[in-house]
């Protein structure tokens, strides 16, 4: 079983605020990624990581920002949010780190973020 | 351009029968693929996979099928069950600029009915 963790589940916050989405895993898995779903939509890779102090831009464009300080950690920050940030935010990672096919993700369950 | 495609958004189908679910992709070289079940509100979770040196894996009540040349994948369930009910995400991955990336389809959600 996967052992990430994401916080909040759900939040609702008004336009202009600055927001951090938590994500966590105990797996010590290189490679983490953010990927972002609206409704009836694929998921989306926003952002990702080989490691501590790497980050990468996935292939949509997003005004997020992400850090790795520690390899366990990959949080997702929004400096002023707004209406149209509006989605499921899901947080993955994977053990091989994208080296080898034959692997799979492991997603966190989600934050379902509401911009006012 | 979408590179994954399931064109079926919704599916239903009755409890103890087989559900079929498609997916076509464009790229021939991605190399494994992945089936994801995903619940309201939770994050997706990993059904199964196969590779692309086969045509076929199966794992207890889940089959998936590989056609290569047309580009093309199935998961059965059998026999489904009103728990299965879900959306079904498929994946495909290939080696982009030295690392292994995920292209995910849109989903077909699928009701067991009970």
């Amino acid at each position: 079983e996967a052992d990430i963790y994401q916080t909040p589940r759900y939040l609702v916050i008004g336009t202009g605020k600055k927001i951090t989405l938590e994500c966590s895993q105990t797996m010590g898995h290189d490679k983490m990624y953010w990927y972002q779903q609206d409704p009836g939509m694929e998921l989306h890779l926003i952002h990702y990581s080989y490691g501590v102090n790497s980050t990468e831009k996935g292939d949509l464009s997003s005004e997020s920002t992400v850090s790795r300080i520690r390899t366990e950690h990959f949080p997702l920050t929004l400096e002023s949010a707004r209406p149209s940030h509006t989605s499921q935010y899901l947080c993955a990672s994977s053990e091989l780190g994208g080296r080898t096919t034959n692997e799979k993700l492991f997603f966190g369950s989600g934050t379902q973020l509401s911009v006012l | 351009d979408q590179q994954v495609k399931q064109n079926s958004p919704s599916l239903s189908v009755q409890e103890g029968r087989i559900s079929i679910l498609n997916c076509d992709y464009t790229n021939s070289m991605f190399d494994y693929f992945l089936w994801y079940k995903k619940y309201p509100a939770e994050g997706p979770t990993f059904l199964i996979s196969i590779s692309s040196i086969k045509d076929k894996n199966e794992d207890g009540r889940f089959t998936v099928f590989l056609n290569k040349s047309a580009k093309h994948l199935s998961l059965h369930i059998v026999p489904s069950q009103p728990g299965d009910s879900a959306v079904y995400f498929c994946a495909a991955s290939k080696l982009t600029s030295g690392t292994y990336k995920y292209i995910f389809g849109t989903g077909t959600r699928l009701k067991v009915l009970a």
